[in-house]
């Protein structure tokens, strides 16, 4: 079975740090892009970032531009986001969603995602 | 940045109803690269339709999506009891940011 699962949400002060993860199972992790998305309480969904297969690139939304930073361990299926700064703003669940094909050139729809991890940003 | 708006933002509807949600782009999206989810309370996105039209796995064919350059539009022909949720649309494809509607909320009229 498919399976995506997160962890690393915590609460944390303002300008803090937190590292999230997500485990991935059922699929050959390094044949596909992964991104992280969030969902403040009660409002949408906003794609935060992305990174290709082999890792060699990662792309970001402007609102967590220089602050955030995706990483993956293929060896280890799992991935990774690097929050820094932290602001009250970014006080949301985080999901990791896996593209729905295999690396192609192009940053396909999320068709397995994770339950999501909650990152409280309070001082 | 290319910006979605969905409407409209509620639609209540009764079971069995037809529902048509609209998703308007600010601007055209390549290659269709247009997907809608759907989302339960407490519960993850479902990926149901990917590039506009195609159903994603074990999606039940009562959902179909239609369109092409900046309007695109899912349809439930007729709905399920558990069909009412709220639904996202998203462009993706080559340019980031990839960005979501603000969702469309189907509750029972």
């Amino acid at each position: 079975e498919v399976q995506l699962l997160e962890s690393g949400g915590d609460l944390v002060q303002p300008g803090g740090s937190l590292r999230l993860s997500c485990a991935a199972s059922g699929f050959t992790f390094s044949n596909y892009a992964m991104s992280w998305v969030r969902q403040a309480p009660g409002k949408g969904l906003e794609w935060v970032s992305g990174i290709h297969g082999g890792g060699q690139s990662s792309i970001y939304a402007e609102s967590v531009k220089g602050r955030f930073t995706s990483s993956r361990d293929n060896s280890k299926n799992t991935l990774h986001l690097q929050m820094n700064s932290l602001r009250v703003e970014d006080t949301a669940i985080y999901y990791c969603a896996k593209d729905s094909l295999p690396q192609n050139g192009v940053w396909d729809a999320f068709d397995i995602w994770g339950q999501g991890t909650l990152v409280t940003v309070a001082s | 940045e290319i910006v979605l708006t969905q409407s409209p933002g509620t639609l209540s509807l009764s079971p069995g109803e037809r529902a048509t949600l609209s998703c308007r782009a600010s601007q055209s999206v390549s290659n269709n690269y247009l997907a809608w989810y759907q989302q339960k309370p407490g519960q993850a996105p479902r990926l149901l339709i990917y590039g506009a039209s195609s159903r994603a796995t074990d999606i039940p064919d009562r959902f179909s999506g239609s369109g092409s350059g900046t309007d695109f539009t899912l349809t439930i022909s007729r709905l399920e009891p558990e069909d009412f949720a709220v639904y996202y649309c998203q462009q993706y494809g080559r340019s980031p940011p990839f960005t979501f509607g603000p969702g469309t909320k189907v509750d029972i009229k």
